[in-house]
């Protein structure tokens, strides 16, 4: 069973940073892209970040690029995201995707979400 | 970047009535491969997202047969045949055809 469990989540000062991470069970992490997705209070899906399998394709939203690095360490099963230089609309539920790239280029798995705060 | 428009933004159904979401797109998604990248996703409340249909028509692993996508070009439909109680939450239409990837606004589906 594909299961992605994120964490690293919190409250932290404007400028701050924070790493979450998303740990990756039911399947060979370093066979697929993986997604970093947020949602604002109230708010819909924004799309944050992808990673390629091997780690080497890094792909950002305009909105983060610059301050948020993702990566991953196959070996640990387990994708990252390191988010530097936090503003107040980076608030949000982060979560994880896995990338179903060769089936039709779509998120099949979804993790529960990390909530970030970003707020003196 | 492509802008997908969702309507209705709201939409009260009645047990056991069908449902219809529509997704625009502001630009094709048939991409160059000759694949449209439409999925839409479900989000019931207080859970995360969960996958329905991929590749405009294809539903996902463990989804019901009452859910199906249709449509081509810039225009696409999410119909629900027959509404149950677990169908309330919030609909996302969402393209990869295109970096960067992108989610209609979402159509939060309600019981009358």
């Amino acid at each position: 069973e594909v299961q992605l469990l994120e964490s690293g989540g919190g409250l932290v000062q404007p400028g701050g940073s924070l790493r979450l991470s998303c740990a990756a069970s039911g399947f060979t992490l370093s066979n697929y892209a993986m997604n970093w997705v947020r949602q604002a209070p109230g708010k819909g899906l924004e799309w944050v970040s992808t990673i390629g399998g091997g780690g080497g394709n890094t792909y950002y939203a305009d909105s983060v690029k610059g301050r948020f690095t993702i990566s991953r360490d196959n070996s640990k099963n387990t994708l990252y995201l390191q988010m530097n230089s936090l503003r107040a609309e980076d608030t949000a539920v982060y979560y994880c995707a896995k990338y179903e790239l060769v089936g039709g280029r779509f998120f099949d798995y979804w993790g529960q979400g990390t909530r970030v705060t970003v707020s003196s | 970047d492509i802008v997908l428009t969702q309507t209705p933004l709201s939409s009260p159904v009645t047990l056991g009535q069908p449902a219809s979401i529509s997704c625009r797109s502001s630009r094709s998604l048939v991409h160059s491969d000759g694949n449209t990248y439409l999925s839409w996703l479900q989000q019931r409340p207080g859970l995360p997202p969960r996958l329905l249909i991929y590749r405009v028509s294809n539903r996902f692993s463990g989804v019901p047969d009452r859910f199906s996508g249709s449509g081509a070009g810039t225009d696409f439909t999410l119909k629900i045949s027959r509404v149950g109680a677990e169908d309330v939450g919030v609909y996302y239409c969402m393209q990869t055809t295109q970096s960067p990837i992108t989610f209609g606004q979402g159509t939060r589906l309600e019981i009358k």
